[in-house]
């Protein structure tokens, strides 16, 4: 079985473009997550899905952060325009109810 | 809200030797689930092992096992017969059992060296 696909595995651009990270949960997931990693910060969770419908919200960081599911198969987490802070790991994981969620290898962001 | 602190920034065992790493939870809830995560060179995010708080029985996972003191909110991770793939971030999570969010809240990780 395919784990959660993640994709670009690595960008770096500078500050000020748009920036989209997308991510393929695991089919049958009916939840996923974004999650952020630096070293400040640790791991922190942006926003959650269930059935497609988000859940908490809580984490994004500002309005220059967005994320839709349009699907069951697939998300985007949008960042415009983008800042050097926002440099981190961005993660998705997904999971199918209370079941332990399951990471992708996640997009390493640079921002210049 | 759910609190989760990994003391040991750091750690280090020898091979084939047993290291234990600390965690504890801060919660007013009584139905979680606990984890711990491992995250290698490579950044995955596997998972190590699972606990569920009704559960008095502490999880297993061949050489991973855990010390769940649920009145002190206390969560460790012993590694026994410790390899050299076992070097790693690890990292303690904590999540919900009540509703319907599942998200995780993670510790800051401790770095697990392993020395041959």
């Amino acid at each position: 079985d395919a784990g959660v696909i993640q994709s670009p595995r690595h960008e770096v651009t500078e500050m000020g473009q748009e920036v989209t990270l997308r991510c393929k949960p695991i089919s049958g997931h009916n939840s996923l997550f974004w999650y952020r990693q630096t070293m400040m910060r640790g791991l922190e969770l942006l926003i959650y899905f269930n059935n497609n419908v988000p859940i908490d919200d809580s984490g994004m960081p500002e309005d220059r952060f967005s994320a839709k599911m349009p699907n069951a198969s697939f998300s985007t987490l949008k960042i415009q325009p983008s800042e050097p802070r926002d440099s981190a790991v961005y993660f998705c994981a997904s999971s199918h109810g209370e079941k332990p969620q399951h990471f992708g290898d996640g997009t390493r962001l640079s921002i210049l | 809200a759910q609190t989760v602190t990994q003391s040991q920034p750091e750690m280090s065992v020898q091979e084939a030797e047993t290291v234990t790493l600390s965690c504890t939870y801060d919660t007013s809830e009584s139905d979680y689930y606990l984890f711990w995560y491992k995250q290698p060179p490579s950044r995955q995010m596997i998972l190590v092992i699972r606990q569920e708080a009704y559960k008095q029985q502490n999880a297993t996972e061949n050489r991973f096992s855990v010390n769940f003191q649920k009145a002190a909110k206390s969560f460790s991770l012993k590694i026994s017969d410790s390899q050299l793939g076992d070097a790693a971030m690890y990292f303690c999570a904590y999540r919900s059992a009540q509703g319907s969010n599942y998200k995780l809240t993670f510790g800051k990780g401790t770095l697990l060296t392993v020395n041959p």
